[in-house]
């Protein structure tokens, strides 16, 4: 069955802190695209990035890096230098292989930026 | 801009006491869902649809009605609201049903809560 697995339920660290954020997926279907959605305090759900399965190039946007590796099935998300801003619910997500319409959500992980 | 409208924000109704919470996109998506967010559940799916007169349920579907007669609307209805329907609520839409091209855009939420 497909899963997303975060196991980390909530994370605090102190601004300007690296902290990486860990993604766990299972699925049998070869291809897939896999996410990682944003939810700040003020609820809106805002996306950050998409990987299908055949890109296991990392990818860097500024202070935020993706570290997709296949064949330990993780998806992981790194923000360095974090600030308070980073504060949010951060959930990773795959496509379900079944029905292209949906993506499976993990249950988030919980991120305190204290300055 | 482009975006997923949902009114209203915050909803505080009774049990039994229909209500609908419209969803609307301006961006000609043909795919859009309605998801429920509940603390340690993260977001489950409760109705799609592919396009104009095409619906099908998600994972959660009980107690939900949907209807699509214009392709930008997608309207979530609760026929007789109950307190376990206190929830978070996204609307999402996308390109085409293959959220993996594109990933969803989704609405800001709709907080309602069923006393």
């Amino acid at each position: 069955a497909q899963k997303v697995t975060q196991a980390q339920t909530e994370i605090s660290v102190v601004e300007k802190e690296d902290v990486t954020l860990d993604c766990v997926y299972e699925t049998r279907d070869t291809t897939y695209y896999l996410f990682w959605y944003k939810q700040p305090p003020s609820g809106e759900l805002v996306f950050l990035i998409r990987r299908n399965s055949f890109d296991e190039q990392n990818e860097i946007s500024g202070r935020y890096s993706w570290n997709f590796q296949k064949s330990t099935s993780s998806f992981n998300f790194t923000i360095t230098a974090s600030q308070v801003v980073d504060s949010a619910v951060y959930f990773c997500a795959l496509s379900d292989p079944n029905r292209d319409d949906k993506i499976i959500f993990g249950k988030g992980t919980r991120l305190h930026i204290l300055p | 801009e482009a975006q997923v409208t949902q009114n209203p924000r915050y909803l505080i109704t009774v049990t039994g006491k229909k209500l609908t919470v419209t969803c609307s996109q301006n961006m000609n998506h043909e795919y859009m869902s309605w998801y429920r967010q509940d603390p340690g559940l993260g977001l489950r799916q409760i109705y799609y649809s592919m396009n104009v007169e095409v619906t099908d349920k998600g994972d959660v579907p009980e107690g939900y009605k949907v209807s699509r007669k214009e392709k930008r609307n997608f309207p979530l209805i609760l026929e007789s609201p109950s307190p376990n329907q206190t929830s978070l609520y996204f609307c999402a839409s996308s390109p085409t049903s293959l959220s993996g091209d594109y990933g969803y855009t989704f609405g800001s939420g709709t907080r309602l809560t069923v006393v």
